[in-house]
């Protein structure tokens, strides 16, 4: 079993549209949870930290479930620019603050007019 | 202020040849991590450098593979006897001190090609 696990879509939504993808991990023992954004053929780029008691920030939200091991990302009212691979961004047991995460393979999304 | 930087943006070379990669982390970053991402799939972690500490080498994949970080700021990634599995994007990141937000700062990445 893959550490973290995306679908890797994609998912292709209209504008405006709700979309939500969800991210799950094999280590119940993991610290901390994020969201990389990639656009094509760009490095990625941090789009969000993921909280035990869930944040938002502006359209987006996400959530984490520590007891299913999951982690989610929603996205409202979704705009031409959301066009992206989101990754699922995992930060394993041990070591100090500064070790190495752990990404998922992404989930495709675009959004179409 | 400047980002991570990564050089060559580009390099093909022919299969059983060396490469060097470079990356120059944003001033100051004491963590520096090397990824790769080949088509269609996430990012591979290869090794981390964290200050004066012994390099978190876990991730490469063979002894074809090396990195130094040479005065806590610059590194450079070898491949020795390049094959064509290695073709993929090896992206750098760095990271500074310890703040809400545990953030990784990603070069543009450099695209190997063997052919």
């Amino acid at each position: 079993r893959k550490e973290v696990e995306q679908d890797p879509g994609p998912f292709n939504v209209p504008e405006g549209a709700t979309v939500a993808f969800n991210c799950t991990y094999s280590n119940s023992a993991s610290q901390s949870f994020f969201w990389y954004r990639q656009d094509c053929r760009k490095e990625p780029k941090l789009l969000m930290s993921v909280y035990s008691s869930g944040n938002e920030d502006g359209r987006f939200t996400a959530q984490l479930n520590r007891a299913s091991q999951y982690i989610s990302l929603l996205i409202r009212d979704s705009k031409l620019s959301d066009s992206a691979t989101y990754l699922c961004v995992v930060k394993p047991p041990g070591g100090t603050s500064y070790g190495k995460l752990t990404f998922g393979q992404g989930t495709i999304l675009t959004v179409h007019p | 202020g400047a980002g991570v930087s990564q050089s060559p943006s580009n390099k093909v070379t022919e299969k059983g040849k060396d490469v060097e990669l470079r990356c120059d982390p944003i001033s100051g970053h004491t963590a520096l991590y090397w990824y790769r991402q080949s088509l269609g799939q996430g990012l591979e972690f290869l090794i981390y450098f964290q200050g004066n500490s012994a390099p978190d080498k876990s991730g490469l994949p063979s002894d074809r593979f090396s990195a130094e970080r040479t005065g806590g700021s610059v590194s450079t990634l070898t491949i020795q006897r390049t094959q064509q599995e290695d073709s993929a994007v090896y992206l750098c990141a760095s990271r500074g001190l310890a703040g809400p937000v545990v953030e990784q700062y990603f070069g543009p990445g450099t695209r190997l090609t063997v052919t």
